[in-house]
């Protein structure tokens, strides 16, 4: 069975600065799929930004990027120049792809700071 | 663009009682899934569909049951309720694909009193 480990409960950082969140994940599959959730107060589930585990490149979207590391099964979001409206829990999830199910983390609580 | 429709968005029942969610998917998608947040909680799975079968039961109480009808919506009856199944119920939908990239529904609150 799959694990996502996030082992930061809570976070915070000043707005326009830059904020890592960690996300570890264990599996024996070769190929599967890293995903990133938000989840701001409204409590739609948002996805911020996807990797194919079989892309050495790492994925970006804008403000945000993952440093994907298959070997150590570490895959961090690093959000740049941090804005407010990024306050929310951010979510680490698995899927073994096609039509299987996300398995989450735990999730990171970001508080974004004026 | 079309999203995940779910209803009702609130729900509140008593203990005891039956319930059902309904969600409809985005357009053309094959595979819905259904999600249980508890407060403070991650999402945990349900159960999901691929075209209209059940492909795949996760953490469901027997006292759930869900099915996919032939327009592709999907409902989620709950009965026997319990003060424990207070959460946020959350459908999402996917269209195959390698990635399986989920668009979440806006989610029902239920709770029970």
């Amino acid at each position: 069975a799959q694990t996502v480990t996030q082992s930061q409960p809570e976070m915070s950082v000043q707005e326009a600065e830059t904020v890592t969140l960690s996300c570890t994940y264990d599996t024996s599959e070769s190929n599967y799929y890293l995903f990133w959730y938000k989840q701001p107060p409204s409590r739609q589930m948002i996805l911020v930004i996807r990797q194919e585990a079989y892309k050495q490149q790492n994925a970006t979207e804008n403000r945000f990027s993952v440093n994907f590391q298959k070997a150590a099964k570490s895959f961090s979001l690093k959000i740049s120049d941090s804005q407010l409206g990024d306050t929310a829990m951010y979510f680490c999830a698995f899927s073994k792809g096609g039509s299987e199910k996300l398995v989450f983390g735990k999730g990171t609580k970001l508080t974004v700071n004026p | 663009a079309a999203g995940v429709i779910q209803s009702p968005r609130h729900l509140i029942k008593e203990k005891r009682e039956t319930a059902t969610l309904k969600c409809y998917p985005i357009p053309r998608h094959d595979t819905v899934y259904w999600y249980q947040q508890g407060p403070g909680q991650d999402p945990q799975f349900l159960i999901s569909f691929y075209e209209k079968m059940q492909s795949d039961k996760g953490s469901i109480p027997d006292r759930f049951s869900a099915q996919q009808f032939s327009d592709y919506h999907s409902e989620l009856n709950m009965s026997s309720l319990e003060l424990g199944d207070s959460a946020l119920y959350f459908c999402a939908s996917s269209f195959g694909g390698a990635y399986n990239e989920q668009f979440f529904g806006p989610g029902t609150r239920l709770t029970v009193l």
